[in-house]
Formats: C-alpha cells, sequence, structure tokens
C-alpha cells in the first residue's frame, strides 16, 4: 500500500510569484486535505476536496486554490506569494468510511525571498 | 470554534522516564480526538485516536483517554526512549461535513540517554 507523497520536497520562490504543490493521496482514499504548518507552530487548515469539489475551506485568502484530480490526486496553488507563505505544506489523505482519520505526507517546504 | 490547548514545551526526560502531555479542547458537537507525532523533518503520523466519551486510544505504549467531564485528552507513556524524541500535536476533528483537524501548537520532547 503505497501512503501519501508530495512533490517537490524543497522549493525557493520570491514574493508575488506563484506555485503549485502536488500530492497523491494513499491507496483507496478519496479525499484530500491540505494543511499549512508555520515554523513552531501547529498546522492550519487549508481546505479539503472530495470526488473533485472542494469540500470545506479555513481562513485562508482566495490566492490559494485547489484542484482534485479524478485520480484524487490534488494540487495547491498559491497566487502572488508573500513572504509569510514560507512554511510547510502538509497533504492528508482519507477514506470515505472513515473521514475522521488522516494520514499525512512529508510536507512540502517552501521559501519565499 | 473549536481549539485545543496543549502542554507547552519543550519537555525533557530522561530514558525510561514517566511522560504525561496535557490536552484540552473547545468544541461543539462531539468531535473526535487524535494524537500526531513529528519526527525532525518528517511529516505528521498518527499516534492514536479516541471517537467517543471514555474511549482510550493506544499505540506504542502511548495512550489517551478521551474524559468528556474535563474535556481532555493526556497523552501518557510509561516508559520513555530516545526514539519518543519528536514534536507531539493533540488534534480534534468535529463531523461538520469537512472533518477538517485542528492541532494544538504541539508540545516538543526530547529524551536523554
Amino acid at each position: 500500500e503505497t501512503g501519501v507523497t508530495q512533490s517537490p520536497t524543497h522549493l525557493i520562490k520570491t514574493r508575488g510569484q506563484q506555485v503549485t504543490l502536488r500530492c497523491s493521496s494513499q491507496s483507496g482514499h478519496n479525499t484530500v486535505s491540505w494543511y499549512q504548518q508555520a515554523l513552531g507552530q501547529g498546522p492550519q487548515f487549508i481546505f479539503q476536496y472530495y470526488r473533485e469539489e472542494e469540500n470545506g475551506r479555513g481562513n485562508f485568502p482566495p490566492r490559494f486554490s485547489g484542484l482534485q484530480f479524478p485520480n484524487y490526486s490534488s494540487e495547491l496553488n498559491v497566487n502572488a506569494l508573500e513572504l509569510d507563505d514560507s512554511a510547510l505544506y502538509l497533504c492528508a489523505s482519507s477514506s470515505e468510511g472513515q473521514p475522521y482519520e488522516q494520514y499525512f505526507g512529508p510536507g512540502t517546504r517552501l521559501t519565499v525571498t | 470554534g473549536d481549539s485545543v490547548t496543549q502542554m507547552e514545551g519543550p519537555v525533557t526526560l530522561s530514558e525510561e522516564a514517566f511522560l504525561t502531555i496535557n490536552c484540552t479542547y473547545t468544541a461543539t458537537g462531539y468531535p473526535s480526538l487524535f494524537w500526531y507525532v513529528q519526527y525532525p523533518g518528517e511529516g505528521l503520523q498518527l499516534l492514536l485516536k479516541a471517537t467517543k466519551a471514555d474511549d482510550k486510544g493506544s499505540n506504542k505504549g502511548f495512550e489517551a483517554t478521551y474524559r468528556k467531564e474535563t474535556t481532555s485528552f493526556h497523552l501518557e507513556k510509561g516508559s520513555v526512549q530516545v526514539s519518543d524524541s519528536a514534536v507531539y500535536f493533540c488534534a480534534l476533528s468535529v463531523p461538520r461535513g469537512d472533518y477538517k483537524l485542528s492541532f494544538g501548537a504541539g508540545t516538543t520532547v526530547t529524551v536523554r540517554a
């Protein structure tokens, strides 16, 4: 059974640029959630995708957007990057039978300079 | 809103010592409760969970009991090892459509040999 994978592992962007992060969900999982973890803090919920539709959103501006594909993989897009967007971005997947039990990928470390 | 408050760290222990990390929560409805662990440079791993009052979650020698009367979910381990050094996060999820996780700020635990 393949776990949740994310790419890239690290990247560095300049303020104002755009970035796309990718996530492949665990086998058998159809729901993907994205979280932002700033240094020294707990993860904050960005949004969730279920069957290719957004299924809930946290307190993040519209420049944070996402997609889910028919194979349940997902992308997180961030436009007009700001310095405060520097963080570890975590993807988590869950199954329809146990939606509250989320399994996390290793994360993408984004640095905005 | 839903929130989790957990004991501030860092916590430093000697090997074979007893570990307790306090966690209390505020939520409307009936949350499921979780402990996640994050090893250096890695994503989050689900350590244990409890879905209703008086449930005890356990895994790898760690235990936590869902106490509705005190709105608590304290993590305990009777004899820690150096390999238990990590950041521990308490989290909750309320079945409100998106099952998002709300995390505490995390507690850093260091175990010395």
